[in-house]
């Protein structure tokens, strides 16, 4: 499965957008791009997935560069409550092999 | 419908004690999986299920056993326990299935913290 490179951390002003960017150069034509966050020490929350093409939900949108090398999630108006570790994660769909990185530590400020 | 559950939420151990982490999901999931989080650190995948009846290795997988007892619960069981064992242990599940990046969607529990003194 590809391998992905998130910065360490980013900071954010509240009312603003978060942009965080994922690098999976090594992505494979059936691999899916999955986005967690987790909120100090809950258990980690999905967010978004994507294959392809860009996808928006209520919490969030996820923009798959053409080549699917790259990918960000963005938050589009960032909230105090958004502080947390968000990580990005390419698996195939049916690979049980769900392995997270070290993530970005995305802070909020107001 | 409660997601996932974990018993028990913390749990003091002293070295060379066992117990097992019970973890059960009511979303009729097929694969289910634990991690440990140490401090300030990510999550590590110890073992996962792909199904009822499977068990594979993690990244980490030394020092714990695991059984897949039904579709429903999945348990984390430390014979012997160290004290670099000390950490948050998270269950997951995910739908499985084909097809569709959906199948692969974790949903965590809340977390058992263990300290082995």
């Amino acid at each position: 499965d590809a391998k992905t490179t998130q910065p360490t951390s980013m900071d954010c002003a509240e009312g603003r957008a978060a942009n965080l960017p994922c690098n999976h150069s090594t992505i494979s034509g059936n691999e899916y791009v999955y986005w967690y966050r987790q909120i100090h020490s809950q258990g980690p929350q999905y967010i978004i997935h994507g294959l392809k093409n860009n996808e928006t939900n209520e919490m969030a949108s996820l923009i798959i560069t053409e080549d699917r090398k790259s990918s960000t999630l963005i938050l589009p108006h960032a909230t105090l409550r958004d502080t947390a570790v968000y990580y990005c994660i390419v698996r195939v769909y049916n690979n049980n092999d769900m392995r997270f990185g070290a993530g970005t530590r995305l802070t909020v400020k107001p | 419908n409660a997601g996932v559950t974990q018993t028990p939420k913390f749990q003091v151990l002293k070295t060379g004690q066992s117990m097992t982490l019970q973890c059960a999901q009511d979303m009729n999931h097929n694969s289910m999986y634990w991690y440990r989080q140490d401090p300030g650190m990510g999550l590590r995948l110890i073992y996962y299920s792909a199904s009822e009846g499977t068990t594979d290795k993690g990244e980490v997988p030394n020092g714990y056993n695991v059984s897949r007892l039904n579709k429903r619960e999945f348990s984390l069981r430390l014979e012997s326990a160290a004290p670099s064992q000390t950490s948050v242990y998270f269950c997951a599940s995910t739908p499985g299935g084909t097809g569709v990046g959906g199948a692969n969607v974790l949903t965590f529990g809340a977390g058992s913290r263990l300290t082995v003194l």
